[in-house]
């Protein structure tokens, strides 16, 4: 167990929708960082935050946004879904913004139908 | 860009020893992972090694580094059925604006009794 927490485990939804992904960091780890890990394009760094404030941005697709908030628990938010987000959703976490280890969540496994 | 480059697949015995291999290209990477997959799972972080060292062992894991080559590697001594699973090469570049890990493909072990 890594210590960081996702939920849900599992998304079903349908094309157009919006879901929320939460991610819980380990405890006294002040960096939130996303990743999507599909089929066709691997794992892809998404977006990074540290003690609140988006330290780094990766490939994130406009439809997409993240919050860290006062208490370090992170959120995605994915809206007007389509097919192709369909996906294995990381979060991971590491002390410091430029931690030298960083643990991983057990994912959010998304399907959009 | 970055870029990481791993082989897809390895197939070894019981008992031998595992070699997983990876290439990558951002001279400037400073740490340096290997994170291990295994079906349903999370990433769990195995080891990392520094990039100002050429080795690092860790009961099991030997990982070699060669900054000149941009080779990194790592060695599974006496490998188990266990130690099946996907295993993933991933470089990062500290920087002050936040730091985010670039990840290979995965190299999917399979390990035959």
């Amino acid at each position: 167990d890594s210590g960081v927490t996702q939920t849900p485990k599992h998304l079903i939804t349908a094309t157009g929708q919006r879901v929320t992904l939460r991610c819980s960091p380990r405890s006294g780890d002040l960096s939130v960082y996303w990743y999507q890990q599909s089929l066709d394009q691997g794992l892809q760094f998404l977006i990074q935050y540290y003690n609140g404030e988006e330290r780094a941005k990766g490939n994130i697709l406009e439809r997409f946004s993240a919050q860290q908030f006062p208490d370090l628990h992170s959120e995605l938010n994915l809206s007007s879904l389509e097919l192709g987000d369909s996906a294995l959703y990381f979060c991971a976490s590491s002390v410091g913004g430029q931690g030298a280890e960083a643990f991983f969540g057990q994912g959010t496994r998304l399907t959009v139908v | 860009g970055e870029d990481v480059e791993q082989s897809l697949f390895l197939s070894v015995r019981e008992g031998d020893s595992s070699v997983i291999n990876c290439t990558y290209t951002d001279s400037s990477s400073t740490y340096l992972y290997w994170y291990k997959q295994e079906p349903g799972a999370g990433l769990q972080l195995l080891t990392y090694i520094f990039s100002n060292m050429d080795m690092k062992q860790d009961q099991r894991l030997t990982v070699l580094l060669n900054k000149k080559d941009k080779h990194l590697s790592l060695r599974i001594a006496d490998t188990q059925t266990g130690d099946s699973a996907i295993y993933f090469c991933a470089t990062t570049v500290i920087k002050a604006a936040g730091n985010k890990l670039t990840f290979g493909g995965g190299t999917r072990v399979l390990v035959k009794p």
